[in-house]
C-alpha cells in the first residue's frame, strides 16, 4: 500500500502560468516532506522541502504548501518555464520508528511546460 | 568527476548472467543507498549503508547482493535475475543517514537494466 501518492501521472501547463503538483500521504508519522525533480537520463535532484511544523516554504519560483489535517502537500511553480519540464517526485520521511529516516517516494508527476 | 556516478548506464543481461552495477560518490558522504525504479511505480529503497555497514535490507531477493568496500563505493551484484527485475537502478548518497534538512540525498544518473 502506497504511503505517498501522486495521483496525477502528468500535467501540462502553458509557459508563464502556475503549475500545481499534488501529493497525498497516509502515514501520520511523516514529519518532513521533500520534492525532487528528475530530467531524463539524470538522477533526481532535491528541489524544496518542508517540515511538519510549517505550512508553507518558499524558494524563488517554488512554494510548497502543507495541509497536515488533510495529509496533503502541493508544489506551486510560478511562473512556469519550459526548463521546468521534468518528472517531480514527492517524498516523505519520519524521525520516529526504526526506518532510519528513510525517504518514501511517490510515483512522480511528469510536468510539461509549453512555450 | 563530481557528485555521484554510476556505471554502466545501460545493461542488458540474460537470466543466467552475473553482472555488477557500480556507484561512486565524490562528496565525502557516509551513507549510500540503492533504489529501484520500475515503470509506473515509486522509487523503492533496496539497501542502505552507513560507514560501510549495511543498516537496512528491504526484503530484497537474494539475487541482488550489495557490497560496500569503502565509503565512496557501492556495488550491486546481480545473479539469475528475472525479466521483472528490469528497471532503473539509482544510487544515492548523503552525509549521514536519512535525507532531511542539510542532509539531502544526492542521486546518480542510474543504470537502466534490461533482463531478457
Amino acid at each position: 500500500d502506497q504511503q505517498v501518492k501522486q495521483n496525477s501521472p502528468s500535467l501540462s501547463v502553458q509557459e508563464g502560468r502556475i503549475s500545481i503538483l499534488n501529493c497525498d500521504y497516509t502515514n501520520s508519522m511523516f514529519d518532513y516532506f521533500l520534492w525532487y525533480k528528475k530530467y531524463p537520463a539524470e538522477g533526481p535532484t532535491f528541489l524544496i522541502s518542508i517540515s511538519s511544523i510549517k505550512d508553507k516554504n518558499e524558494d524563488g519560483r517554488f512554494t510548497v504548501f502543507l495541509n497536515k489535517s488533510a495529509k496533503h502537500l502541493s508544489l506551486h511553480i510560478v511562473p512556469s518555464q519550459p526548463g521546468d519540464s521534468a518528472v517531480y517526485f514527492c517524498a516523505a520521511t519520519s524521525a520516529y520508528g526504526g526506518s532510519q529516516g528513510n525517504l518514501i517516494f511517490g510515483k512522480g508527476t511528469k510536468l510539461s511546460v509549453k512555450p | 568527476e563530481t557528485g555521484v556516478t554510476q556505471t554502466p548506464r545501460h545493461l542488458v543481461m540474460g537470466m543466467t548472467n552475473k553482472k555488477s552495477l557500480k556507484c561512486e560518490q565524490h562528496l565525502g558522504h557516509n551513507a549510500m543507498y540503492w533504489y529501484k525504479q520500475s515503470a509506473k511505480k515509486p522509487l523503492e529503497l533496496m539497501f542502505v549503508y552507513s560507514l560501510e555497514e549495511r543498516v537496512e535490507n528491504n526484503s530484497v531477493p537474494s539475487r541482488f547482493s550489495p557490497e560496500c568496500p569503502n565509503s565512496s563505493h557501492l556495488f550491486l551484484h546481480l545473479h539469475t535475475l528475472q525479466p521483472e527485475d528490469s528497471a532503473l537502478y539509482l544510487c544515492a548518497s548523503s552525509q549521514d543517514l536519512g535525507g532531511r534538512g542539510d542532509n539531502e540525498q544526492f542521486f546518480g544518473p542510474g543504470t537502466r537494466l534490461t533482463v531478457l
